[in-house]
């Protein structure tokens, strides 16, 4: 199975900041990644897609980038309604598989 | 407007068996591949399976091969899992969810249900 490894598990920061997630996968999965976002209490929803892609409707301080092994989601300016849990997925190899996840709070 | 809507969730015996249903609206639903996605309490997301358009075509986890099917009725717009032979891990939530237009069976998952809980407990 391709394990993915996403970094930090949380983090705090200010609204306005820029914020970085990372998610290494155990191999090479050829930008076969997406990005959700999981608000408390709710279902995931699709922010990225295919490693940059922005789904429609997503705002677009939300970006993907990476290759190979490494990807990275940024958010460009946090806002308030960004308090989630992040979570990166892979689909290039079954089984499908899931980053652990970065909760994001707001300072 | 897209609408995936879960049910079937409940207290379960060890050992026991449950079927879920994801009723879906507002899309054409025998157009898209379909997904079920579970989380544990407090954890993370975990891929449970996938299914084609016809239906023809069935992904599972090793680990989950052969306790669980997934199946659908393009007809009634309805997704199912029956899930046998439960144990404590297997309490989660459970999400049914569709891939996006355009990709494969188990592309990214574009709609979500609210989902289901499953408890599983003596």
């Amino acid at each position: 199975d391709i394990q993915m490894t996403q970094s930090p598990s949380s983090l705090s920061a200010s609204v306005g900041d820029r914020v970085t997630i990372t998610c290494q996968a155990s191999q090479d999965i050829d930008n076969h990644l997406h990005w959700y976002q999981q608000k408390p209490g709710k279902a995931p929803k699709l922010l990225i897609y295919d490693a940059f892609n922005l789904k429609t409707g997503v705002p677009s301080r939300f970006s993907g980038s990476g290759s190979g092994k490494d990807y990275t989601f940024t958010i460009s300016s946090l806002q308030p309604e960004d308090l989630a849990t992040y979570y990166c997925q892979q689909y290039d190899y079954l089984p499908l598989t899931f980053g652990g996840g970065t909760k994001v709070e707001i300072k | 407007e897209v609408q995936l809507v879960e049910s079937g969730g409940a207290l379960v015996k060890p050992g026991g068996s449950l079927r879920l249903s994801c009723a879906a609206s507002g899309f054409s639903f025998s157009t898209y591949a379909m997904n079920w996605v579970r989380q544990a309490p407090g954890k993370g997301l975990e891929w449970v399976s996938s299914i084609s358009r016809s239906g023809t075509f069935i992904y599972y986890p090793d680990s989950l091969k052969g306790r669980f099917t997934i199946s659908r009725d393009n007809a009634k717009n309805s997704l199912y899992l029956q899930m046998n032979s439960l144990g404590a891990d297997d309490t989660a939530v459970y999400f049914c969810a569709r891939v996006l237009s355009g990709y494969g069976d188990y592309g990214p998952l574009d709609s979500w249900g609210q989902g289901t809980l499953v408890t599983v407990s003596s």
